[in-house]
């Protein structure tokens, strides 16, 4: 069935970087944006940025510009968001979701918890 | 950026009563690229209403999108037990993505 698969929490010391993944199946996975959206624990969403899976171009919202890395592997259908410096306010789940480039969001992965503490 | 106020930030009905969610825009969704979400806890957000006012497959009727320019609404028209949960509003229309601050509908 189409879904997007998220790998697993993780926890990290400030300053560090982490990696999350975003596995794609059951569609072509060059058709749709992957946009990627985090919420701090009982708080809002917000949009991160998104990179298009058939060329590898990607937009990257302004208050993370510098610290935020999305590329893709196209063998794997996979998506990778990297965020590095991180802080205690980074903390927060990651979701990937499916899209074009101006959307709403009909298909999410599962989510994916980051904590940052040192 | 185009920012999003939802209001009220909690509303506390009763199964079968009426819910009336409002998102209010800094500047107006062209092409009312809008959209509303429904979350539970420990889930990830399910989308409920796209393009103001179209619901995608599979979402019941009692949830309905209405507005244009910068406001909009969501109307759940009888609340269900599962219905109790925090919604949000986004608009796509112009980058950044943003999302409003959301509304929880608590049972009273």
């Amino acid at each position: 069935q189409v879904q997007l698969v998220q790998s697993g929490a993780e926890v990290k010391k400030p300053g560090a970087s982490v990696q999350v993944s975003c596995k794609a199946s059951g569609y072509t996975f060059t058709t749709y944006y992957i946009h990627w959206v985090r919420q701090a624990p009982g708080q809002g969403l917000e949009w991160m940025g998104k990179i298009n899976p058939s060329d590898g171009s990607t937009t990257y919202t302004e208050k993370l510009q510098g610290r935020v890395t999305m590329t893709r592997d196209t063998s794997t259908s996979t998506v990778y968001m990297e965020l590095s410096n991180l802080r205690s306010d980074d903390t927060a789940f990651y979701y990937c979701a499916r899209g074009p480039a101006y959307s709403s969001f009909s298909l999410w992965g599962q989510g994916t918890l980051v904590t940052v503490s040192s | 950026e185009i920012v999003l106020t939802q209001s009220p930030g909690t509303l506390s009905l009763s199964p079968g009563e009426r819910a009336t969610l409002s998102c209010r825009a800094s500047q107006s969704v062209s092409r009312n690229y809008l959209g509303w979400y429904q979350q539970k806890p420990g889930q990830a957000p399910r989308l409920l209403i796209y393009g103001a006012s179209s619901r995608p497959t599979g979402i019941p009727d009692r949830f309905s999108g209405s507005g244009s320019g910068t406001d909009f609404t969501l109307t759940i028209s009888r609340l269900e037990p599962e219905d109790f949960a925090v919604y949000f509003c986004q608009q796509y229309s112009s980058s950044p993505l943003t999302f409003g601050g959301g509304t929880k509908v608590e049972i009273k």
